[in-house]
């Protein structure tokens, strides 16, 4: 199957300050990506899909502004919180798949876990 | 709105048995995908089985098999001779527009 990179595995931040998580499709190029956030012991809630070479579409709910990304090239997506505060913390988890294979699996990075003190 | 939900928070199976985990969902669309996914302590999403709501035969691999019922919109899977490695949360999805949406999940246990 398509492998799907993300990094860090684990980021601790100070409150106040802004954190970029990368999402890579290593054997693939994908020109959707998407962005899913997971509370403790709760769902994957999809927070925005990211287009290559255009704007991001965020879900509903979700701040633009806080949560920025990027999807400069066919291989790369960036998570980027800004100004982060504590209630920002979360198991942030990105998906991709050959565009094939778009309807029939998604192939998800390792997660992040983002830790804001 | 597509909705997916999840009745059984948690469940538990004993080794070799079987176990089967609920999943409704809530669509008008009429061709879609379902799935389910696993994810164990690492975190890490790993996809079990996924079926087409347009073929009428209920998807299989391995011990993992689904019973699908288009009109109740019913998407239970059964795990077979169950193993300790099978023990996670498993989350029933439905994909429209190449988005995910997950239901809340069921925490699966395997005792020896």
């Amino acid at each position: 199957g398509a492998v799907v990179s993300q990094h860090p595995s684990r980021v601790i931040c100070k409150s106040g300050t802004s954190v970029k998580i990368e999402c890579r499709s290593l054997d693939f190029q994908a020109t959707t990506m998407f962005w899913y956030r997971q509370f403790p012991k709760q769902s994957l809630m999809l927070m925005a899909t990211s287009n290559e070479g255009s704007k991001a579409t965020y879900e509903q709910g979700v701040e633009k502004d806080k949560f920025l990304i990027n999807h400069a090239s066919l291989t790369l997506s960036t998570l980027t919180v800004t100004s982060a505060h504590p209630e920002d913390s979360s198991f942030y988890i990105c998906s991709a798949g050959p565009s094939h294979t778009m309807n029939t699996e998604a192939f998800f990075g390792q997660g992040t876990r983002l830790t804001v003190v | 709105a597509q909705t997916v939900t999840q009745s059984q928070p948690e469940m538990s199976v004993q080794e070799a048995e079987t176990v089967t985990l609920s999943c409704t969902y809530d669509t008008s669309e009429s061709d879609y995908y379902l799935f389910w996914y696993k994810q164990p302590p690492s975190r890490q999403m790993i996809l079990v089985i996924r079926q087409e709501a347009y073929k009428q035969q209920n998807a299989t691999e391995n011990r993992f098999s689904v019973n699908f019922q288009k009109a109740a919109k019913s998407f239970s899977l059964k795990i077979s001779d169950s193993q300790l490695g099978d023990a996670a949360m498993y989350f029933c999805a439905y994909r429209t527009s190449y988005k995910l949406i997950f239901g809340t999940g069921t925490r699966l246990q395997v005792f020896p």
